[in-house]
């Protein structure tokens, strides 16, 4: 079946530093989509990427899909600690089927 | 406020037990999902409803139950777990099923004893 791999499974932070975190799928995908859980709360949807190649921004957040769509990442600029949480990838393989979840990166952040 | 409502948010039960989760969505979504979340492991696919109409089982044991009396609806009937079962349970809807992104409830707090 399907997997979806994210590394790192942790990332420790400065602040203030950037860090990328990478996701990679078993098989080619039609969409992946990002998000995020803060300590104790529930995943939030951040974005959702189609296109080959392509690539967007959510202020120091940067989405990226890879060329044959196996891959994505997500790129942070300048930590804060507003930035700790665990970011999950969601892959589907194609249009109507289920979201498949990789296993999250979670993010501390030292002040 | 998500717009998908859970309760209760804690709930611990013995093995003996029977209790109910119970999700609701405000958003006019057509489909709704259980996920179970435990350490250490992705989020784990439980049962999809589209239109009220169960379109997915991922080999979830019976002791799990659910229901989907309306298309804001669901319901996850719980009867005789194990400890293993303690996770938490996450109900989200998406406007389409397999299509668009997922809102999540902010989820119930398993533990079994």
């Amino acid at each position: 079946g399907q997997q979806v791999m994210q590394i790192p499974q942790y990332q420790h932070v400065q602040e203030g530093e950037d860090f990328t975190t990478y996701c990679n799928s078993s098989t080619t995908l039609s969409n992946i989509q990002w998000y995020k859980q803060r300590p104790g709360g529930h995943p939030v949807f951040l974005i959702q990427l189609v296109k080959s190649g392509e690539v967007k921004k959510q202020k120091r957040l940067t989405f990226q899909f890879g060329e044959a769509k196996k891959n994505s990442s997500l790129h942070i600029t300048a930590t804060q600690t507003t930035d700790v949480g665990t970011y999950f990838c969601a892959g589907r393989k194609a249009a109507g089927n289920k979201l498949t979840f990789g296993g999250g990166t979670r993010v501390l952040v030292k002040p | 406020e998500t717009g998908v409502t859970q309760t209760p948010r804690h709930l611990v039960m013995g093995m003996t037990n029977k209790k109910s989760l119970k999700c609701e969505q405000h958003l006019g979504h057509n489909a709704m999902y259980w996920y179970k979340q435990s350490a250490k492991k992705p989020l784990e696919l439980m049962f999809v409803y589209s239109l009220e109409e169960r379109v997915e089982n991922n080999s979830v044991p019976s002791r799990f139950s659910p229901e989907c009396p309306n298309s804001s609806h669901l319901f996850l009937h719980l009867h005789t777990l194990q400890p293993e079962d303690s996770a938490l349970y996450l109900c989200a809807s998406s406007q389409e099923r397999g299509a668009g992104e997922l809102f999540f409830g902010e989820g119930s707090r398993l533990t079994v004893l």
